[in-house]
């Protein structure tokens, strides 16, 4: 099992510029979670997904969206990068939702972006 | 809307004295509280968990102590080792129950 695994690990972009970064598990956990890191702010959900075709908004979406086509995949998209979105991404993914008996949340090895 | 708190940001403790992290969470429907710990350059991984029905939950040297009527909890660790030095987060769940609202992290440092 490679557990979760997230593509690619660094990137730098433009101001403006677009790309997705993907989130593959292979536990066939029905839940994912895209995070983003930054120092002090601990981790603040972006969106997540309860299972395939469906997502939802989390703390701070602005910015960003998600696909869920796949039930092993899940996609974050930053149309228009900004200075703002420079942060360490985490996926994760869990078989049941938070409040279930199997929650645990696992955690990917995260993509570091950089936007100038 | 819904926020965790953690305290301190940052804790540093001798080898062998204990730490305490106090988390403190707004929504009453929370039910479900882990910890993570993650190490430097690494991803975070739940070290213990508890839940609404439980008012402590040991493992080792860690334990977890959670006060629902006040809402807050806290992890507890004894015996401290340096390996123990990372950034511990807590966690809990949003009103939906669907996903996990976490702390800012507390960075722990153990000295030998």
């Amino acid at each position: 099992n490679a557990g979760v695994t997230q593509t690619p690990k660094f990137r730098v972009l433009k101001t403006g510029q677009s790309m997705t970064l993907l989130c593959a598990q292979d536990m066939n956990h029905e839940y994912m979670y895209w995070y983003r890191q930054d120092p002090g702010m601990g981790l603040r959900l972006i969106h997540y997904s309860v299972g395939e075709g469906t997502t939802a908004k989390g703390e701070v979406p602005d910015g960003y969206n998600v696909s869920r086509l796949k039930k092993q995949n899940f996609l974050l998209g930053l149309e228009s990068a900004a200075p703002s979105q420079t942060s360490v991404y985490f996926c994760a993914s869990s078989y049941s939702h938070s409040s279930g008996s199997r929650n645990e949340q696992f955690f990917g090895p995260g993509t570091r972006l950089t936007v100038l | 809307g819904e926020n965790v708190e953690q305290h301190p940001s940052t804790l540093s403790v001798q080898e062998g004295d204990s730490a305490v992290i106090k988390c403190t969470y707004s929504d009453s429907a929370s039910n479900y509280f882990p910890w993570y710990k993650q190490e430097l350059g690494k991803r975070p991984q739940l070290i213990i968990d508890i839940r609404s029905n439980v008012g402590e939950k040991k493992d080792q040297r860690i334990a977890v102590t959670l006060n629902k009527t006040a809402k807050h909890f806290s992890l507890h660790i004894t015996e401290t080792q340096p390996e123990d030095s990372a950034v511990y987060f807590c966690a809990a769940t949003n009103q939906a129950g669907t996903a996990l609202i976490f702390g800012k992290g507390t960075t722990l440092s153990v000295s030998s």
